[in-house]
């Protein structure tokens, strides 16, 4: 079985600082790793997602993960935030099977000008 | 290409009466997924479909029944709503098993008095 831990249900930075959203996963298998991003009133979008082979994944609107297997995370960053940033963020891990996928409770970043 | 469509977007029960929710996806894809959204606990999966004609049980399923008897299409259905069944429901779509990325639609708040 799988689940994920998001540390930090709220996160605050300022226009252009550094992003971090960390996730950490559990699993029994090798896991499959996904961000999706929520905007209000809206469905969840992928950001990202980590299959097989590069542990850097590089996703839309310039956000990037690396997954570490030996310290089971998979933390989302971006080097200089956006004020359309502002949004909920969520990790999800599963493993060969979507079915079993979970999903973390969620971080919702907030950007201040 | 609409992708994933939820209806309704908002609704509002009284405790006992049902409802039903409807799904529908045009991008042909196999496995369909209800999920609930509540307030720090990200999304938990209630049903879910590996093709037309099958449903199975996910980790929430209590309470809720589901029917996929066209592929593009996937209900969930409120026999008798309590309370506790109030949240965001969300449909989500996946061209196959895995692991793969899934298409949200933008959910239904229902509230249940």
């Amino acid at each position: 079985a799988q689940s994920v831990t998001q540390l930090g249900s709220h996160v605050s930075v300022s226009e252009g600082a550094l992003v971090l959203l960390r996730c950490n996963y559990s699993s029994s298998v090798p896991p499959y790793l996904f961000w999706y991003v929520q905007y209000p009133n809206q469905g969840l979008q992928l950001l990202l997602k980590y299959t097989t082979g590069a542990t850097l994944v590089k996703g839309i609107n310039g956000f990037e993960a690396e997954f570490k297997k030996s310290e089971t995370s998979f933390h989302l960053t971006k080097p200089s935030a956006h004020m359309s940033d502002a949004a909920e963020y969520f990790c999800a891990v599963t493993g060969s099977n979507n079915n079993d996928m979970r999903f973390g409770a969620g971080t919702r970043l907030t950007v201040k000008p | 290409n609409a992708g994933v469509t939820q209806t309704p977007k908002f609704r509002v029960l009284k405790t006992g009466q049902s409802m039903t929710l409807l799904c529908a996806q045009d991008m042909n894809h196999e496995y369909m997924y209800w999920y609930r959204q509540d307030p720090g606990m990200g999304l938990r999966l209630i049903h879910y479909s590996v093709g037309e004609g099958t449903t199975a049980k996910g980790e929430v399923p209590d309470g809720y029944n589901v029917s996929r008897l066209k592929k593009q299409n996937f209900l969930l259905g409120l026999e008798s709503a309590a309370p506790s069944q109030t949240s965001v429901y969300f449909c989500a779509s996946a061209r196959d098993r895995g692991p793969r990325p899934q298409h949200f639609g933008d959910g239904t708040r229902l509230s249940i008095l």
